[in-house]
């Protein structure tokens, strides 16, 4: 079965500093990825996605992901961040089998320190 | 944008109460998803929809039920609440689009308080 693993479950950082979050995925075929994030208070939304191509993707707010086949992985990056990147973080996987649905991980807090 | 809106942002019920979660967008989108966020387990799917009148079991389905009479509407409903069912409900759509597959638009979700 799929799975999505994230690393980290909570993350302190202080603005400025730079941010990974880790996430990998068990599935051997051809997938889709994502992050989502979901600010204090508001809904789920989407940060960015991988579907094809360029395996290093930008979303918004500046934050970036690179997709590493030969790793399962699909870590989020931004290479300075701001207090009001507060937020957790999901990343999620679907494969291209229709019948699948999507897999999300656990999530990371990040919480930065003003 | 595409909007998906959840009537209920709190509900606090009492452990026997049958309860609604009604979630409603307005995008015209085939699928809908029922998910429950618990800190530290992150989504779980509860039930999901392809299609009016149809419905498939998630990874929770137990103690929950759906509805799908509309496009536009998916209710969750508890039968009979229970504590273990106190938790943050997210209802989710996408449309039925092979090039845009498992991108979710999530409602702002319904804090379930069952007493």
């Amino acid at each position: 079965a799929q799975s999505v693993s994230q690393h980290n479950h909570h993350v302190i950082l202080s603005e400025a500093a730079s941010l990974e979050l880790g996430c990998n995925y068990s599935y051997g075929g051809t997938v889709n990825l994502f992050w989502y994030v979901q600010y204090p208070g508001q809904h789920l939304q989407l940060l960015l996605k991988y579907f094809s191509g360029d395996p290093l993707v930008k979303g918004i707010k500046g934050f970036e992901a690179e997709f590493i086949k030969s790793k399962f992985s699909f870590n989020l990056r931004k290479p300075s961040v701001q207090w009001s990147d507060t937020a957790e973080y999901f990343c999620a996987v679907i494969s291209m089998n229709r019948d699948d649905k999507i897999i999300f991980g656990k999530g990371t807090r990040l919480h930065i320190l003003p | 944008d595409v909007k998906v809106t959840q009537s209920s942002r709190y509900l606090v019920k009492r452990t026997g109460e049958k309860v609604f979660l009604e979630c409603v967008q307005d995008m015209d989108h085939e699928n809908m998803f029922w998910y429950r966020q618990d800190p530290g387990l992150g989504l779980r799917l509860i039930y999901f929809s392809y299609d009016v009148k149809m419905k498939e079991k998630g990874d929770i389905p137990e103690g929950y039920s759906v509805s799908r009479e509309k496009k536009e509407r998916f209710s969750l409903i508890l039968e009979s609440a229970s504590t273990n069912q106190t938790s943050m409900y997210l209802c989710a759509s996408s449309p039925f689009d092979s090039a845009n597959t498992g991108e979710l638009f999530f409602g702002e979700g319904s804090r379930l308080t069952v007493l």
